[in-house]
């Protein structure tokens, strides 16, 4: 019963650095996104995907690239990593991001904490 | 504009206090869902509640219950009888069908800081 998979926990990386964030769910479900949590600041939304192929930018995409080439994978890459992104990344799951959310909910992942020095 | 503002920072109350967290929502959607989550010092979201626009009914589970008031647009939380093990910080969210199209996208406030001391 693994649910939503988050690799790295820790990571570190130097300005300029590229990097991606692993997250992977075994519940079939089709909605997937990522969040960044900072100090005071709550969550926000950088990318989400209600699917395979289909992926949309959230609240804060910038500095960020992702893609869904399965229902099970959503990646979020780093291209040039920026002191700025040095942030808590949660990913998360539902099986569908798409009408009536009555019987079904969010599913996060453990977090991954990010340092870009 | 869609926006989630819970006011407490942080909150200190004595075991076995009454404890309410506060939720205002803004939201131009008929159709949202709100939110509670608990992030515990281990880091983890756990989900709490859920409730749709359209019951405003309030919920009570255990020790925790939720009132609903769509009049003046909050969600607060209470939780009766503290104890220490419900130190934590405490998430409201809003999901709405405008935001990104998907209803799956959730808009956090920025957390409030409950520590319960023995």
């Amino acid at each position: 019963n693994a649910g939503v998979t988050q690799t790295p926990k820790f990571q570190v990386l130097k300005t300029g650095q590229s990097m991606t964030l692993q997250c992977a769910q075994d519940m079939n479900h089709e909605y997937m996104s990522w969040y960044r949590q900072d100090p005071g600041m709550g969550l926000r939304l950088i990318h989400y995907s209600v699917g395979a192929g289909i992926t949309d930018q959230g609240e804060v995409p910038n500095g960020y690239n992702v893609s869904r080439s399965t229902t099970e994978d959503f990646p979020l890459r780093l291209l040039s990593a920026a002191p700025s992104q040095t942030s808590v990344y949660f990913c998360a799951s539902s099986y569908s991001g798409r009408g009536p959310l009555e019987w079904e909910k969010l599913f996060f992942g453990s977090g991954t904490q990010l340092s870009v020095l | 504009a869609q926006k989630v503002t819970q006011a407490q920072t942080e909150i200190s109350v004595v075991e076995k206090e009454d404890v309410t967290l506060d939720c205002v929502y803004e939201t131009r959607d008929t159709t949202y869902y709100l939110f509670w989550y608990k992030q515990p010092p281990s880091g983890e979201l756990v989900f709490l509640i859920r409730r749709n626009s359209f019951d405003e009914q309030n919920e009570i589970s255990g020790r925790y219950s939720w009132n609903f008031q769509k009049s003046t647009s909050s969600f607060n939380f209470t939780i009766t009888a503290s104890q220490v093990v419900d130190s934590a910080v405490y998430f409201c969210a809003l999901s709405e069908k405008d935001y990104g199209g998907s209803q799956g996208n959730l808009i956090f406030g920025k957390g409030t800081k409950l520590s319960v001391k023995p």
